[in-house]
């Protein structure tokens, strides 16, 4: 059974700096892999999906990372804003029809 | 605007009572899905559809019912409330198999008291 977990749990960082968020899976046979972002009482944002051949992907200050052979995935978060406070989960698909989720690392990031 | 739509936005329910959640959404989307989220467990996957008139379930199904009647909604039911179902409810749904272009609605916070 696929497991995902996401650590740290939770990370309170001053505005400016860079950080990096971790996600491990235990099978690593995944098709791709996506990080989402949640908002306080909100759903759930896709912020960037990597296919397994794919070694990382890029959008603005995100870069996610892809190491299938580990089972390890990372978000880079570039100079951190305020704005970007929010939880960031991880998710791979399993037995090709769902998604499966880590637990989510929520962020705040102070001025 | 396009999307998922979740209602009731909130709900308070008496142990045993009975509702339905509604999940409408018009991209016309094959794939449809019902999460709960709860603190420290993220999101787990409680019924999903893979089309109009078929459903399947998840990790956690007991004590829920869907249907999918029409393509473009997925309707969760309780029948008998209980407190472990106090939780937030999310419906997603995609146009792919492997998790590709998941749209997610706002939420339903349920409250069974």
């Amino acid at each position: 059974k696929q497991e995902v977990t996401q650590i740290p749990a939770a990370l309170s960082v001053p505005e400016g700096e860079n950080l990096v968020l971790n996600c491990s899976f235990t099978d690593s046979a995944i098709y791709n892999l996506q990080w989402f972002r949640q908002d306080p009482g909100k759903g759930l944002t896709s912020l960037l999906l990597i296919q397994s051949s794919q070694r990382e992907q890029t959008s603005g200050r995100l870069n996610a990372s892809l190491d299938k052979s580990s089972g390890r995935s990372t978000l880079y978060i570039a100079a951190s804003q305020p704005g970007d406070s929010a939880t960031y989960l991880c998710a791979v698909p399993y037995n090709t029809d769902k998604l499966i989720f880590g637990t989510g690392t929520r962020l705040q990031v102070f001025p | 605007n396009a999307g998922v739509t979740q209602t009731p936005k909130f709900r308070v329910l008496k142990t045993g009572q009975s509702m339905t959640l509604l999940c409408a959404q018009d991209m016309n989307h094959e794939y449809m899905y019902w999460y709960r989220q709860d603190p420290g467990m993220g999101l787990r996957l409680i019924h999903y559809s893979v089309g109009e008139g078929t459903t399947a379930k998840g990790e956690v199904p007991d004590g829920y019912n869907v249907s999918r009647l029409k393509k473009q909604n997925f309707l969760l039911g309780l029948e008998s409330a209980a407190p472990s179902q106090t939780s937030v409810y999310f419906c997603a749904s995609s146009p792919k198999l492997t998790g590709v272009g998941y749209t997610f609605g706002s939420g339903t916070r349920l409250t069974v008291v």
